[in-house]
């Protein structure tokens, strides 16, 4: 079976801080995604990231930084210089896809992340 | 543009009335699935398909029913068997490890 575990619930930090949202996740398969998404207030998810299971490389993209350890089971999400849009709940995700057959997707219970001015 | 159309976004039904949330994708994906999301909590699975005509129960099934006639076509069904029907309720579909979102009905009962 698979699961996704995001220790966080809530962290809140003051504008242009640092903040990291932890995720391990457990699987059998060998072949997996990793996803993050944010989902502002109005619901819809926006998806931030997909990250392949054959691919440990860390991923930069702006003010946000992935770091996936197959060792420990972790997609980590750092946002640098947190800014008050940044502030909304964000899921760490499990699926793929392999010989033909789409995995369903499995979401961790999110970190809701206030971002304070 | 390909995506996903969900609809209504808000849905108010009574008590006891069966009500059926549609959901719609122009992506030609094979997979498609619901979710189930209660304030603070995360999305949980209740039905998916792989293929028309074939559908699997996830985590949360009981109390709704699915279709799966044509490809781009996923109904939902909130059937009176279902005990606290409030909630937000988001479609996807999936091909090759890429997944499509839907915008989400917001369906309260009451």
């Amino acid at each position: 079976a698979q699961k996704v575990t995001q220790a966080q619930t809530e962290i809140s930090v003051v504008e242009k801080e640092d903040v990291t949202l932890d995720c391990v996740y457990e699987t059998r398969d060998t072949t997996y995604y990793l996803f993050w998404y944010k989902q502002p207030p109005s619901g819809e998810l926006v998806f931030l990231i997909r990250r392949n299971s054959f691919d440990e490389q860390n991923e930069i993209s702006g003010r946000y930084s992935w770091n996936f350890q197959k060792s420990t089971s972790s997609f980590n999400f750092t946002i640098t210089a947190s800014q008050v849009v940044d502030s909304a709940v964000y899921f760490c995700a499990l699926g793929g896809w392999s010989g033909g057959s789409n995995y369903k997707l499995t979401f961790g219970k999110g970190t809701l992340l206030t971002v304070n001015p | 543009d390909g995506g996903i159309t969900q609809s209504p976004k808000y849905l108010f039904r009574k008590e006891g009335q069966n009500v059926t949330l549609s959901c719609e994708q122009n992506l030609n994906h094979d997979a498609m699935y619901w979710y189930r999301q209660d304030p603070g909590q995360g999305l949980r699975l209740i039905y998916y398909s792989q293929i028309v005509n074939d559908f699997q129960k996830g985590d949360i099934a009981e109390g709704y029913s699915v279709s799966r006639e044509k490809k781009e076509s996923f109904p939902l069904t909130v059937t009176s068997a279902q005990k606290n029907p409030t909630a937000f309720y988001l479609c996807a579909s999936s091909s090759r490890g890429g997944y499509t979102f839907g915008s989400g009905t917001r369906l309260t009962v009451v």
